[in-house]
């Protein structure tokens, strides 16, 4: 079945290491997407691909990076955790055209732990 | 930022009986969606209503959309303990970026 994969699933970081967060897709489709999720609060979006083009979220930190290397594989890089950071980091995929917009396929999810 | 604004933010039902939830926004958008999320997972798209529709059916759940008052429902017909889940409505202002609302806790009782 076509799908969003996240790995891992639960990852656990020190304060201060950086640590890595991936996403890949089955889908073909040409945006991708990261959020971020505190709990009981909704999802926040950091940054999303249109293809190659990487648009970031005006609030988004400085701390907060990506990579798409391929279409299939987009991938979250926190450059110096804080405790602040820890939450469920979600991926999602989306076809997009200038005509129209469509619904977003998330992944499982990251939840990451900051000690 | 976030547009839309889900209300109540938490609603206990019995099963077989109908939720409804509401959510309003601010500015102008090109679609509403709404999304299901269980404890701990991803979000699962419901149904998306474009601007330029009122309301859209799909099984069990029902959406309006009144862009004069910028507000849209979600009604879960006939519930069921399986259907106990956050539900979040997310506004797409033309740009395939959605803003999130913050989400009704709905607890289904069997």
């Amino acid at each position: 079945d076509a799908m969003v994969i996240q790995n891992p699933r639960y990852q656990v970081t020190q304060f201060g290491k950086p640590v890595t967060l991936s996403c890949s897709q089955t889908l073909n489709h040409n945006v991708m997407y990261w959020y971020q999720q505190k709990s009981s609060q909704a999802p926040k979006l950091l940054f999303h691909y249109y293809d190659k083009d990487f648009n970031n979220e005006a609030d988004t930190p400085d701390n907060f990076q990506s990579r798409r290397p391929n279409t299939s594989f987009c991938f979250l890089d926190i450059r110096s955790p804080g405790l602040g950071d820890a939450a469920m980091y979600l991926c999602a995929t989306s076809t997009w055209d200038r005509a129209s917009s469509y619904e977003q396929y998330f992944g499982p999810g990251t939840r990451l732990t900051v000690t | 930022s976030q547009q839309g604004e889900e209300d109540p933010q938490a609603l206990s039902i019995q099963e077989g009986e109908n939720a409804t939830m509401n959510c309003s926004y601010k500015t102008s958008i090109n679609n509403l969606q709404w999304y299901r999320q269980n404890s701990g997972r991803g979000l699962v798209h419901l149904i998306l209503i474009r601007s330029n529709e009122r309301e859209k059916h799909s099984g069990r759940l029902r959406v309006t959309l009144d862009t004069s008052k910028k507000s849209s429902s979600l009604l879960i017909t006939a519930s069921r303990a399986a259907d106990t889940a956050s539900y979040f409505c997310a506004t797409d202002a033309r740009n395939n970026r959605l803003a999130f609302g913050k989400g009704n806790q709905v607890v289904v009782i069997p």
